[in-house]
């Protein structure tokens, strides 16, 4: 298996446009989790879905923030407008959601700067 | 609410020592833990877990210890090679829910 796909590994916008993130999880993974990484926040969830279905998005930073799942084997993570305080690491992770297999398996990630 | 910490930014050990990284959490109800490590331009790897009902658990160089009532983990590597140099992200689940992670240290391996 190819793991966690995220494209793109970099993107710079500049401020007020649009930005989507891709992420393809690992198949037969039920979940599929957004993080986001700051050196302020570190890790932080922004969403999580089971089953294709969003469960949790209150750690979405607000609504310039969106994310669709709209099959098992596609996600994204829509900015718009994006802002500087955007720019950060945001990485997709999937798993089995069982406790004895957990391990996430995360994606390399894509760096986000917004100028 | 950071509700798992991880007070130490950044760590050096001398190659063949043992380096310890230690957690911190807050919530009660969390009673699974994982940490996590990550080179530069990767994602995080899964390393090591530890259930609440143990307190110890050991996968080759590397340990975990967990001490319930001081809300307390650590990792241990031994003996700590130059290959282990990453982010060390410690992270906690509450039954089965997205993980919390912590801000992460910087272990960095000299020779």
């Amino acid at each position: 298996d190819a793991g966690v796909i995220q494209s793109p590994r970099h993107e710079v916008t500049e401020m007020g446009q649009e930005v989507t993130l891709r992420c393809k999880p690992i198949s037969g993974h039920n979940s599929l989790f957004w993080y986001r990484q700051t050196m302020m926040r570190g890790l932080e969830l922004l969403i999580y879905f089971n089953n294709n279905v969003p469960i949790d998005d209150s750690g979405m930073p607000e609504d310039r923030f969106s994310a669709k799942m709209p099959n098992a084997s596609f996600s994204t993570l829509k900015i718009q407008p994006s802002e500087p305080r955007d720019s950060a690491v945001y990485f997709c992770a999937s798993s089995q959601g069982y406790r004895e297999n957990y391990g996430y398996t995360f994606g390399s990630g894509t760096r986000l700067t917004v100028v | 609410d950071q509700q798992v910490k991880q007070n130490s930014p950044s760590l050096s050990v001398q190659e063949g020592r043992i380096s310890i990284l230690n957690c911190d959490y807050t919530n009660s109800m969390f009673d699974y833990f994982l940490w996590y490590k990550k080179y530069p331009a990767e994602g995080p790897t899964f390393l090591i877990s530890i259930s609440s009902i143990k307190d110890k658990n050991e996968d080759g160089r590397f340990t975990v210890f967990l001490n319930k009532s001081a809300k307390h983990l650590s990792l241990h590597i031994v003996p700590s090679q130059p290959g282990d140099s990453a982010v060390y992200f410690c992270a906690a689940d509450n039954s089965g829910y997205a993980l919390n992670f912590g801000k992460g240290t910087s272990l960095l391996v000299t020779p």
